[in-house]
């Protein structure tokens, strides 16, 4: 079968930074994608990765490894608005999006 | 600003009854989704059409169907509705012109079955 985990929630402290790991098993990999979502809105596109490494936008980055079927969300200089859950997503051989159930993440002043 | 559009926003209903769920997108985008949102559960997939004559069933399609009206448009029906179809509903769209295909989501319906 095809399963995404990721950690239920995590905790972290206004300005640091915190790390969102993602382990997937999926029957063929094209692409994997981190959206933010707020408690009752609709997910909103956070990032990409196809190729291993690290992508790098502003505050947040992801990077990906396809060997180890591997991904983590990194989310610097946190703020009260980082607030949310964080989906972890998986394209299939079939070019279907596998979800993770997501990590709420709460925010400490 | 190009847009992901659904209605109701919110909707009780009654076990049995029959209901709609719409989505209109502005985005100009070929393919659309359905997706229903459980707490503690990953987004699943109910429905997907890629265009206008193409509907494809998804992992959990049982008890829905869909109507792809428009490029623009795509309804999800509960025939009869029974409680554990109670969720958080999402439709998104996305464009096959680009490799990434990111999807982009409607602010959902949030629906109750009594």
């Amino acid at each position: 079968g095809q399963n995404i985990d990721q950690p239920t929630e995590m905790t972290a402290t206004e300005g640091a930074i915190v790390q969102i790991n993602c382990t997937y098993q999926t029957s063929g990999f094209n692409g994997l994608f981190w959206y933010q979502q707020h408690a009752g809105e609709a997910p909103t596109f956070l990032s990409y990765n196809v190729l291993d490494g690290l992508e790098e936008k502003g505050r947040f980055s992801s990077f990906l490894s396809r060997s180890k079927g591997y991904s983590y969300l990194l989310l610097k200089e946190l703020q009260m608005k980082d607030s949310a859950s964080y989906l972890c997503a998986v394209k299939d051989s079939n070019y279907q999006l596998i979800w993770g159930a997501g990590t709420k993440l709460i925010i400490k002043p | 600003d190009a847009d992901v559009t659904q209605t109701p926003r919110n909707r009780i209903t009654k076990t049995g009854k029959r209901i709609m769920l719409e989505c209109s997108q502005t985005k100009g985008h070929d393919r659309m989704y359905w997706y229903r949102q459980d707490p503690g559960l990953g987004l699943r997939l109910i429905y997907y059409s890629f265009d206008v004559k193409d509907i494809n069933k998804g992992e959990i399609s049982d008890g829905y169907s869909v109507s792809r009206q428009a490029q623009a448009k795509f309804s999800l029906s509960l025939e009869s509705a029974i409680p554990n179809q109670t969720a958080l509903y999402f439709c998104a769209t996305s464009d096959l012109q680009t490799d990434q295909e990111t999807q982009y989501f409607g602010p959902g319906t949030r629906l109750l079955v009594l």
